[in-house]
């Protein structure tokens, strides 16, 4: 069973709109992360969190926002949804030590039409 | 230079043979290493972290050069069911940044 949640599975929104993607996690885990990924490609670090109120911009540059207010919850928002922002959404989660590996969700795959 | 760099092939494999893989990584301050296996429109799961010693876990074998700054993956006695794109990743100590490479994909044969 998952212990990494993320909603919704699929999403098809308009242009314009804004969206958040959900991502919840029952580990205690303290650090989370926010990846995007194309087909075919490589994961990307857009987002990150090592606790409560403490968020990070990752590697690549997103227009997306995200928030965490408590340890178990970090969702994504797009403020206003652009066809670029297709792509698949990959929420994880780790302890604070790094070799313990990182547990994904099942991603958000979000079409923007 | 990517931070992670892997042939994405496809390794085409036939059943009940070994194929083996390697990654090469640019930050020497690399310091966590580990093979997640990613199905076709799924998220990547943990297979198996890599220890500088070399560990085996089952029919698959990860070794780790860091003179060379690679990392390396072997299948024995492949399945249809390690069919999967097998992701390379590596942690740099200090600021706790995950890289994946693009991966490579292997396709067991029957």
């Amino acid at each position: 069973e998952a212990d990494i949640y993320q909603t919704p599975r699929y999403l098809v929104i308009g242009t314009g709109k804004k969206i958040t993607l959900e991502c919840s996690q029952t580990m205690g885990h303290d650090k989370m992360y926010w990846y995007q990924q194309d087909p075919g490609m490589e994961l990307h670090l857009i987002h990150y969190s090592y606790g409560v109120n403490s968020t990070e911009k990752g590697d690549l540059s997103s227009e997306s926002t995200v928030s965490r207010i408590r340890t178990e919850h970090f969702p994504l928002t797009l403020e206003s949804a652009r066809p670029s922002h297709t792509s698949q959404y990959l929420c994880a989660s780790s302890e604070i030590q790094d070799n313990y590996g990182y547990t994904f969700g099942s991603g958000t795959r979000l079409t923007v039409v | 230079r990517k931070e992670v760099e892997q042939d994405p092939g496809p390794f085409n494999v036939p059943e009940g043979a070994t194929v083996a893989f390697n990654c090469t990584y640019s930050n020497s301050a690399s310091q966590s290493f580990f093979w997640y296996r990613q199905d076709c429109r799924k998220e990547p799961k943990l297979l198996m972290s890599v220890y500088s010693s070399g560990n085996e876990d089952g029919r698959f074998t990860a070794q780790l050069n860091r003179a060379s700054q690679y990392i390396s993956l072997l299948i024995r006695d492949s399945k249809l069911s390690d069919s999967a794109t097998y992701l390379c990743v590596v942690i740099r100590y200090g600021n706790n940044r995950l890289a994946f490479g693009k991966g490579n994909q292997v396709v067991v044969i029957p």
